[in-house]
This record gives C-alpha cells, sequence and structure tokens, in this order.
C-alpha cells in the first residue's frame, strides 16, 4: 500500500467550475501538507503549504487537512483553462526531511 | 531570478555509457535532492543531501551515484545507464531539510 493515494484522473470540468481534488495516506505522523501544480514539461511548483488539520486559502485556492480521516484537499474556485495541469499531493512529518509525494491528478479545463 | 537549473534538458543515450545530468541552485539552499517520475508511481527520491559533502540514499538509489562538493551543485551521475532508468529527472532544493522542495524543470532521459 502506498503512503499518499491521489486518483490520478484524468478530471475534466467547464470553465468556472469549483474542482475538489484529493489525497488520502496511511502515515498519521504526517503533518505538514503541500500542493504542487505541474504544468506539461514543466517541474512541480509549489500552490500551497499547510500544518496540521484545517483550511488555507490563497485566492481562487483552498488547501482542507482532516488529519482524523487522513484527508487532505485541494480546492479550486472559478477554474479557469490556465488551471489545466497536474496536481501534486505532498506531506511529510515533523522533524523529517523527506517529502513524500501523491501519483498526481490530471486536471483540464475546458472553455 | 531565484532558480534551479538542470542540464541537459533532453538526453537519448545508449545502455552502458556514462553520463552526468548536472543541477545548480542560485538560492544558498543547503538541501537539494534528485527525484525521477514516472508514469503511475509519482516522485520518488533518488539521493538527497543535507550539506556539501554529506549526502545520503533517497527511495531508489540504486545505479545513480550524487556528490556535492560545493553548496550550489549537486550533480547526478549515471555509471552504466540500463532502460529502466528512462525518466523524467527533477532536482530540487531547499533552504533547510524540513522546507517544501523547490524543483528544477527536469530532465527526460532516454537510455536505449
Amino acid at each position: 500500500q502506498k503512503e499518499v493515494e491521489q486518483d490520478p484522473g484524468p478530471l475534466s470540468v467547464p470553465e468556472g467550475a469549483i474542482v475538489s481534488l484529493n489525497c488520502t495516506y496511511s502515515n498519521s505522523a504526517f503533518q505538514y501538507f503541500m500542493w504542487y501544480r505541474q504544468y506539461s514539461r514543466k517541474g512541480p511548483e509549489l500552490l500551497m503549504y499547510t500544518y496540521s488539520s484545517g483550511n488555507k486559502e490563497d485566492g481562487r485556492f483552498t488547501a482542507q487537512v482532516d488529519k482524523s480521516s487522513k484527508y487532505i484537499s485541494l480546492f479550486i474556485r472559478d477554474s479557469q483553462p490556465s488551471d489545466s495541469a497536474t496536481y501534486l499531493c505532498a506531506m511529510r512529518n515533523t522533524g523529517g526531511f523527506k517529502t513524500i509525494f501523491g501519483a498526481g491528478t490530471r486536471l483540464f479545463v475546458k472553455a | 531570478e531565484a532558480q534551479v537549473t538542470q542540464n541537459p534538458r533532453y538526453l537519448i543515450t545508449v545502455t552502458g555509457k556514462k553520463l552526468t545530468v548536472t543541477c545548480s541552485q542560485n538560492m544558498n539552499h543547503e538541501y537539494m535532492s534528485w527525484y525521477r517520475q514516472d508514469p503511475g508511481l509519482g516522485l520518488r527520491q533518488i539521493y538527497y543531501s543535507m550539506n556539501v559533502e554529506v549526502t545520503d540514499k533517497g527511495d531508489v538509489p540504486e545505479g545513480y551515484k550524487v556528490s556535492r562538493k560545493e553548496k550550489r551543485n549537486f550533480p547526478l551521475i549515471l555509471e552504466s545507464p540500463s532502460p529502466n532508468q528512462t525518466s523524467l529527472y527533477f532536482c530540487a532544493s531547499s533552504f533547510e531539510a524540513g522546507e517544501p522542495p523547490y524543483f528544477g524543470p527536469g530532465t527526460r532521459l532516454t537510455v536505449t
């Protein structure tokens, strides 16, 4: 069983839709959670970085962590064609220095 | 501009021919690492370095070597490449080990 599970998609939505991307994990020691966006032929870029449970909002993006369910989400409001990319979740535990990545969900936003 | 650079960006080679992929960062980061990305498997760490002359194995180190003689550079060496090392490789760095990694643009390697 992988430490981090992420549905590979693809997920296709119309422009303006609210997108929900999710990951589940098995290691209860994970405390730091990240979302990366990766465009085709590019390196992953950090979108959101959160600690422990709760919500964090940045513009159209909201990251949510539910540690009791070992479940994290990324919501994208008013999705745009430029949001079309692969989204990777990532996490690590306190004091750890290795970041564990999900396999990524491919998102298509249609104009 | 703060960045991680990798060279070459694309490489096609043959089995057994030694190659080096260079990585350099201009952010004075302590921590550097190499990942490979394969469909369905995500990003897997090959090697990491906590500082100059300090390196250690990640999850998939077999067939790879690294060195960290200078803070800014962290080359990945494939002494005898094999077709199962065909992959997309990313170098990443962060100010310290606990910070989110900052990725380079990637190197697509094909070994025939």
